[in-house]
């Protein structure tokens, strides 16, 4: 079975700065993909960026970026210029052929 | 572009009570999840349908748990009689493939007391 593991439980950064979130999996199946999903404290689960294991041009969406080493099974997030709506809890997460797995979640806060 | 759309967005009932927590997919997306969420356990998978057939349920935890999906537009998970672990919030999620990112909807809490 495929595990995602999120080491660190609570993150903060300061407001405009830059924070990298830490994901690794470990699997053996060759197509997947992974993704990052936002649950800020309204709990919505909000999709933040995904990337698919083939392409190997790391994914990103405005200030939002991923650093994906393949060989390596690491995942991270970066956030640049942080923003105080930032703040919530970050779910890594592997979807290949079974079910969508997600890590225990990093607690992200903004320091004003 | 309306999202996945659930309801109720709280629940509060009593021990031995039946609940119906209520989904809508995005349009055109093909399969659909359901999760429960808690401090303990984390994000669950439950059960998920493709094309409106159930196709792994090993994540509900009893027989009191039942889901179904009857068309396209529309499923619900039903809990009877509800009991007061059953508290946690409900998530429904779809997509266009099973293999493909899930879109969550706004989530039902559920209080059972």
């Amino acid at each position: 079975a495929q595990t995602v593991t999120q080491s660190q439980p609570e993150m903060s950064v300061q407001e405009a700065e830059t924070v990298t979130l830490s994901c690794t999996y470990d699997t053996s199946e060759s197509d997947y993909y992974l993704f990052w999903y936002k649950q800020p404290p309204s709990r919505q689960m909000i999709l933040v960026i995904r990337q698919e294991a083939y392409k190997q041009q790391n994914a990103t969406e405005n200030r939002f970026s991923v650093n994906f080493q393949k060989a390596a099974k690491s995942f991270s997030l970066k956030i640049s210029d942080s923003q105080l709506g930032d703040a919530a809890m970050y779910f890594c997460a592997y979807k290949g052929n079974e079910k969508l797995t997600f890590g225990t979640g990093t607690r992200l806060t903004i320091i004003p | 572009d309306a999202g996945v759309i659930q309801s109720p967005r709280h629940e509060v009932t009593e021990m031995g009570q039946e609940v119906t927590l209520r989904c809508k997919p995005i349009s055109g997306h093909n399969s659909l999840f359901w999760y429960r969420q808690t401090m303990m356990r984390g994000l669950e998978l439950l059960i998920y349908f493709n094309n409106n057939v159930p196709i792994d349920d090993s994540g509900m935890p009893e027989d009191r748990f039942s889901a179904k999906m009857p068309n396209a537009s529309f499923s619900t998970l039903k809990i009877q009689p509800s009991e007061p672990r059953d508290s946690a919030v409900y998530f429904c999620a779809s997509s266009w493939t099973r293999r493909r990112e899930q879109y969550f909807g706004p989530g039902t809490r559920l209080t059972v007391t």
